[in-house]
């Protein structure tokens, strides 16, 4: 059982703009910041977007992150096929001395 | 640009130490910017962070593994290393070492991952 909460899966079609959320609480989205990672297959995991909204150097703009209260979204816009991939939300968790808590991650199939 | 790069053995027994090391190149450890950490990932699971030190010995856990992990740091050799004790079968994954930017708690550099199996 993750900290964070993601759906395990979602798909849309080429060109389509897809969102996944991240929920979680008080002590980690609500008083941090959230990260990002996208994770090919068979591939270590890769930073998509870090500080709510900021992209790393090289992600494409077609990804794009927000956050408002307790909750994430990153949004996926003109899917490509290459966008197939799993995606997982992060945070600092101020509770228990701080630590890192990830989301299940979320499952992107491009159909 | 920071490259790392796991070793250790890819099988241990049950109720022993799993034992890894983490070596980094193209910047230093003792570098101000960073922690640095293991994340491990479970074959067809999620991601689960382990633990962050940084150069100085200063370290975070995960509290549910806590009991039974230790990070360490070797700055003249430019290296970490994990060790975790009593394993079991649950302990079987990917393991990842990474560097964690200090500040904003981002994992922007990955090893490309050891797979450990915990079997007898």
């Amino acid at each position: 059982q993750s900290v964070l909460t993601q759906p395990p899966s979602a798909s849309g079609t080429p060109g389509q703009r897809v969102t996944i959320s991240c929920s979680g609480s008080s002590s980690n989205i609500g008083s941090n910041t959230v990260n990002w990672y996208q994770q090919l297959p068979g591939t270590a995991p890769k930073l998509l977007i870090y500080s709510n909204n900021q992209r790393p150097s090289g992600v494409p703009d077609r990804f794009s992150g927000s956050k408002s209260g307790t909750s994430a979204s990153l949004a996926i816009s003109g899917l490509q096929s290459e966008d197939e991939a799993d995606y997982y939300c992060a945070a600092w968790d101020d509770s228990l001395n701080g630590h890192v808590v990830f989301g299940g991650g979320t499952k992107l199939t491009v159909l | 640009q920071l490259q790392l790069q796991e070793s250790g053995p890819g099988l241990v027994k049950p109720s022993e130490t799993l034992s890894l090391t983490c070596t980094v190149s193209g910047g230093s450890i003792s570098s101000s910017s960073y922690y640095w950490g293991w994340i491990r990932q479970p074959p067809g699971k999620g991601l689960e962070w382990i633990g962050s030190i940084y150069y100085s010995g200063s370290t975070y856990y995960n509290p549910s593994l806590k009991s039974r992990v230790t990070i360490s740091v070797d700055t003249s050799k430019n290296q970490f290393s994990l060790k975790l004790s009593s394993v079991t079968a649950a302990d079987t994954a990917v393991y990842y070492c990474t560097s964690m930017v200090r500040g904003v708690i981002i994992f922007d550099y990955w090893g490309q991952g050891t797979l450990v199996t915990v079997s007898s």
